[in-house]
């Protein structure tokens, strides 16, 4: 069973502060990643994808990737009020495939 | 404005009735996808589609049917034999390639009356 997890938290961080979410997945075959941002009762929109070992930087967010470790984060810098929401981490489908795998998502709270 | 357009937002539903959830898009994609999500669940696949007249069973597809006659539109059937339809139903849409994102519709709650 290919899976995707992450922390469900919440995870609560000040405003103006750093908030790490982790994601490890199980397929070794994952080509892409990609995290989605959901407010409640909203449908998820994408913030990061990526595709390649390291960082990817764009504004206050960095996702970062580690295929030999399996592992998927996504940083927020001076993390503001309207960033509290819960954080889906996906992987994309095998290659060949159009199964995206998404984890059961982390809620971020960030406190004013 | 591109995008993908899901109807109707709020769906109730009665004991032995089938109800059909419409999901239509502007953007040209030619994958279709179907997502249920429970509250403080991840997103699970039920069907999705790769090209017209063609689609393939995801993860928890028993209950479920779906059609694709046309490359815009991918309605979902929930079925009486889903015995537990109360749920967000996410519609998604992207290119071919598999290293691309998904772009979602607003989504549809179904709750049983």
């Amino acid at each position: 069973q290919k899976e995707v997890e992450q922390n469900s938290g919440p995870l609560s961080v000040p405003e103006g502060a750093i908030a790490s979410l982790n994601c490890t997945y199980s397929d070794r075959g994952s080509q892409s990643f990609f995290w989605y941002r959901q407010y409640s009762g909203k449908s998820p929109e994408l913030i990061m994808s990526i595709y390649s070992n390291g960082d990817k930087e764009d504004g206050r967010f960095t996702a970062q990737l580690n295929k030999a470790s399996q592992y998927v984060s996504l940083l927020i810098r001076d993390s503001q009020p309207s960033d509290s929401a819960t954080y889906l981490c996906a992987g994309g489908g095998t290659s060949g495939t159009y199964k995206y795998i998404f984890g059961t998502g982390t809620r971020l709270k960030v406190l004013a | 404005d591109g995008g993908i357009t899901q109807s109707p937002k709020y769906l109730f539903r009665k004991e032995g009735q089938n109800v059909t959830l419409s999901c239509e898009q502007n953007l040209n994609h030619d994958a279709m996808y179907w997502y249920r999500q429970d509250p403080g669940q991840g997103l699970r696949l039920i069907y999705y589609s790769q090209i017209v007249n063609d689609f393939q069973k995801g993860d928890i597809a028993e209950g479920y049917s779906v059609s694709r006659e046309k490359k815009e539109s991918f309605p979902l059937t929930v079925t009486s034999a889903q015995k537990n339809p109360t749920a967000f139903y996410l519609c998604a849409s992207s290119w071919t390639a598999d290293r691309e994102k998904l772009f979602f519709g607003s989504g549809t709650q179904l709750s049983v009356l």
